[in-house]
Formats: C-alpha cells, sequence, structure tokens
C-alpha cells in the first residue's frame, strides 16, 4: 500500500491568483500522477511527474498553467495558475506501486 | 480516442442485497483494470484488480469479472451494506508511447443503498 497526504485539503482562492498543492508519500516512488476532478465527474489525468525529468503533460494541459515540481522521489507539488473559476475541482495525487493509489484530494473553490 | 465507460450511471439496492456495478472499456490491449471506490470527501480508494489472464478474482464480499470478448468488467458487491453507499470507478491501464503507463477511469457509478 501507499500513504498519500496531500496540503492543503481544501482552500478558496480568488480569481488570478496561485494555489500550490503539495503531496507527500510515505516511501520513495518512481511515479507520480496529478488528477483532476470536477464536480460530479470522473478523474482526469493532468500530468505524470518523475524525479529527475520534466513532467508530462495530457492533452489539454499546459505547464504554464499546471507546474509540477518532483524534486524527490517521495514529493511533489502541483501549482495551478492564474485562478478561473473553471479551475474549482478536486486535485488528487497518485503514485504507483504495485498498483495505484491515490491521496485524499484537494478541494479548491475560485471566487 | 480510448475510453472506459459505464453502463447504469447510478444504481440503488436495498441493504443486504447484492449489487453489480458494469463497465464497459476499449482498449482491447489493455491488460490491467482496478475498481475503486470513493465516499463523499475522500480520494478513490482502491478495491479490487484484475489481470486480463484471469476471468475472475474475488476479495472480501466483492467480485470482480472480466470478459475480455466483449471488453467488459463488472464488480459485484455482495449482501451491500450502507457503508458501500459511493462512487465506483473501473480504471484501465494503458501504455502509451512517449507517456509510459496510466490509467483511464469510467465515468463512475452512484451506488445507494436502501434500508
Amino acid at each position: 500500500s501507499a500513504v498519500i497526504s496531500q496540503k492543503p485539503s481544501r482552500d478558496i482562492c480568488q480569481r488570478g491568483t496561485s494555489l500550490t498543492i503539495q503531496c507527500q508519500v510515505d516511501s520513495q516512488v518512481t511515479m507520480m500522477f496529478w488528477y483532476r476532478q470536477q464536480p460530479g465527474q470522473s478523474l482526469t489525468l493532468i500530468a505524470t511527474a518523475n524525479q529527475g525529468s520534466e513532467a508530462t503533460y495530457e492533452s489539454g494541459f499546459v505547464i504554464d498553467k499546471f507546474p509540477i515540481s518532483r524534486p524527490n522521489l517521495t514529493f511533489s507539488t502541483l501549482t495551478v495558475s492564474n485562478l478561473s473559476p473553471e479551475d474549482s475541482s478536486i486535485y488528487l495525487c497518485s503514485v504507483m506501486r504495485d498498483t495505484q493509489y491515490f491521496g485524499p484530494g484537494t478541494r479548491l473553490t475560485v471566487l | 480516442g480510448e475510453s472506459v465507460g459505464l453502463h447504469l450511471p447510478t444504481l440503488s439496492v436495498q441493504e443486504g442485497d447484492n449489487s453489480i456495478i458494469n463497465c464497459a472499456y476499449s482498449n482491447s490491449a489493455s491488460d490491467y483494470f482496478i475498481w475503486y471506490k470513493q465516499e463523499s470527501g475522500k480520494g478513490p480508494q482502491f478495491i479490487i484488480d484484475i489481470r486480463s489472464n484471469m476471468d475472475k478474482r474475488q476479495g472480501q464480499r466483492v467480485t470482480v469479472l472480466l470478459n475480455k470478448t466483449v471488453k467488459h468488467l463488472s464488480l459485484q458487491i455482495a449482501a451491500t451494506q450502507p457503508g458501500d453507499s459511493a462512487v465506483y470507478f473501473c480504471a484501465e491501464n494503458i501504455f502509451r508511447k512517449n507517456y509510459g503507463q496510466n490509467f483511464v477511469f469510467g465515468p463512475g457509478t452512484r451506488l445507494s443503498v436502501l434500508p
């Protein structure tokens, strides 16, 4: 299994600002993922973050909007930049070990 | 593109009955599937998985069935309890060149357990 924590658990932000979400894993993992879950929707992969290389973004997601850091094998951050109400979602960190595990999510509301 | 879908977006069952949640997948090359349970305000929780070399796998009160011929996956929950009320997602493992391995998620089924 994997124990994953995210900070913050929720936040309310103003339009035009940015929010950085932290993801901490209990032990080293190679593959970490960031997902977005819009209200009432399924999970959509934003990017794959592997340590020592640039994040790989999915179609529709760009680095300028969603910069990701992966400084070591237990930690990653996702920043959601230039926030708009459409960015209101749950953002989930995930890791691949024997299978894929998820963190508790960060609920972002943009006013 | 690749997609994973569900036949029933909502499902209501009586407490004590068995629940069956269905999922269709489109990538015949997928070799690994997971069912997740997501309760309100929480992240998805791993329930059970199955590899493509199997057609059935059982856990505690849950069974996953895989039919590769029709690309169909189902989750069966025996003796459904109020604590089973949640949204259930199937996820299909895919491999893409330049992207590596990741999972595609179905739209989800909300299971409501009636007293």
